[in-house]
């Protein structure tokens, strides 16, 4: 059972260009996590989404950054008119359908490494 | 508000030595707590984690934590290091399902040295 899958695992993009993250779940996983490493920090909430609905974005800068996860295929993570604030390394984390009252471990994917130069 | 500290950004030991890393939270809810081990440009990786029950752990490799409600600490420890172990560590903080509660809120993270 491959794990949670990311890609590109580095990506290098200029100023104010656009980039596009992509995470795939575990099998059988339908909910997802973004979550943003700055350098010397840890890791900070960005957004938690199950298929075709974004349940909490709480930790989404208000411009430029959205996040999707359609019926089918990858949760994509999109940042417009990149700036170099942006380069950080982004983590998506999944887990599966879950019970209320329960938790469910979240399972990271390798990281995609931003570079805005 | 909901936070997580770890004192040490920095932690140097022994190869062999004991260890114990520390982790410090606030949360308003029952707490979820979770230690994730990052090696270099590396995801992570979960060590334990503490739902309820017995409030002592144990995870992968060796290592263990204990949940203290009276002090709000759930600190990671090992018996005796290997340098293998050098990375760097996380303690997260989750909630339940219900609600907005499944976020993890991170601390800053420490990392640890083996020495030879």
């Amino acid at each position: 059972n491959a794990g949670v899958m990311q890609n590109p695992r580095h990506l290098v993009r200029r100023r104010g260009q656009e980039a596009r993250l992509r995470c795939s779940p575990m099998k059988g996983h339908s909910h997802v996590y973004w979550y943003r490493q700055l350098p010397e920090e840890g890791l900070k909430f960005m957004v938690y989404l199950q298929k075709e609905n974004i349940i909490d974005e709480s930790g989404m800068p208000k411009e430029r950054f959205s996040a999707e996860f359609p019926k089918e295929g990858p949760s994509i993570l999109r940042i417009q008119q990149v700036v170099r604030g942006d380069s950080a390394a982004y983590f998506c984390a999944s887990s599966p359908r879950t019970v209320v009252s329960s938790y469910n471990e979240q399972f990271f994917g390798p990281g995609t490494r931003l570079t805005v130069l | 508000a909901q936070s997580v500290t770890q004192p040490d950004i920095h932690i140097t030991v022994s190869e062999g030595a004991s260890l114990e890393l520390r982790c410090n939270y606030s949360y308003g809810a029952t707490p979820y707590l979770f230690w994730y081990v990052q090696s270099p440009g590396q995801g992570l990786q979960l060590l334990l984690k503490y739902f309820s029950g017995d409030t002592l752990v144990q995870g992968i490799k060796g290592f263990e934590a204990e949940f203290k409600r009276s002090q709000s600490s759930f600190n990671l420890r090992k018996p005796s290091v290997h340098w293998s172990d050098a990375a760097e560590y996380f303690c997260a903080v989750g909630g339940h399902n219900a609600g907005n509660n499944r976020k993890l809120i991170w601390g800053l993270g420490t990392s640890l040295a083996v020495n030879p």
